[in-house]
C-alpha cells in the first residue's frame, strides 16, 4: 500500500538546469495536485489535474509546467530553475468529487536551487 | 495575501497543558479540513468538518466550525510529546477542487 509516491526525495540544481519531479499513486484516483511548501506560507497550489487528461493552474504556476501522463502519473517539470523555486515540493491525490474530498500526500521532494 | 490566517504560528507548552488553535478568513468555506504534518512527511486529514457550528471529537482532539463557515478551532487537551508537529488548516469553496492552506501552526509538546 504505497499511497502517493514522490520521487527523487532531495534534489540540488543549478540555476537554468531543468528537472521534472515524478509522482505516482495507485489509489485509483481521479484527481492529482502539485503543491510547494515554504516556511509560514502554508501549501500553496502549483498545478492540479481534476481528471486524466485535464491540467489546470493553481495560485502560483509561474516557471512550472505539469503532465498528467496517465490516471496514476502527474509530473511537474521545472524549465530554468531559479533560486525562488528553492522549496519542499509535495504532490497529492484525491478519489474525486465533494463526497470524496480527502487529499493524501507524499512525502515530499526537497530542491535546492543554487 | 493569505486567505486562510492561523494563529499562533509557534507554540512551545508543557506536556499535560491544554491549547488551542485558531483558523480564521473573512471568506466562507463549503467544508474545511485539519491537517498534522510531521517533519520530513507530508500533512495527513486529521478531520473535516462541513456544517456551521459542527463540533468533532478526535480523542484528546476537538474540532469546531464557526456558525458562519469563516473560521475553525483545533483544542488539544492535556497535551503530548505525541501530539507536536505543524497543524494546518485547509478550507474548500463551493464546487471548486482547490484546497486553500493556511500558514501553519508548529507545535511543539515538551516531556
Amino acid at each position: 500500500n504505497a499511497g502517493v509516491t514522490q520521487t527523487p526525495k532531495f534534489q540540488v540544481l543549478k540555476t537554468g538546469q531543468s528537472m521534472t519531479l515524478q509522482c505516482a499513486q495507485d489509489m485509483n484516483h481521479n484527481s492529482m495536485y502539485w503543491y510547494r511548501q515554504d516556511p509560514g506560507m502554508g501549501l500553496r497550489l502549483i498545478y492540479y489535474s481534476a481528471s486524466e487528461g485535464t491540467t489546470d493552474k493553481g495560485e502560483v504556476p509561474n516557471g512550472y509546467n505539469v503532465s498528467r501522463l496517465n490516471k496514476r502519473e502527474f509530473s511537474l517539470r521545472l524549465e530554468s530553475a531559479a533560486p525562488s523555486q528553492t522549496s519542499v515540493y509535495f504532490c497529492a491525490s484525491k478519489l474525486g468529487g465533494l463526497a470524496k474530498n480527502i487529499q493524501y500526500f507524499g512525502a515530499g521532494t526537497r530542491l535546492s536551487v543554487l | 495575501t493569505q486567505l486562510l490566517e492561523q494563529s499562533p504560528q509557534f507554540l512551545s507548552i508543557q506536556e499535560g497543558e491544554n491549547l488551542t488553535v485558531y483558523c480564521n478568513s473573512s471568506s466562507v468555506f463549503s467544508s474545511l479540513q485539519w491537517y498534522r504534518q510531521e517533519p520530513g512527511e507530508g500533512p495527513v486529514l486529521l478531520v473535516t468538518v462541513v456544517t456551521g457550528g459542527e463540533v468533532k471529537k478526535l480523542k484528546r482532539l476537538t474540532f469546531q466550525f464557526g456558525d458562519a463557515r469563516k473560521d475553525s478551532s483545533l483544542h488539544i487537551t492535556a497535551a503530548q510529546p505525541g501530539d507536536t508537529g505543524l497543524y494546518l488548516c485547509a478550507g474548500m469553496k463551493d464546487s471548486s477542487y482547490k484546497l486553500i492552506f493556511g500558514s501553519g501552526t508548529r507545535l511543539l509538546v515538551r516531556p
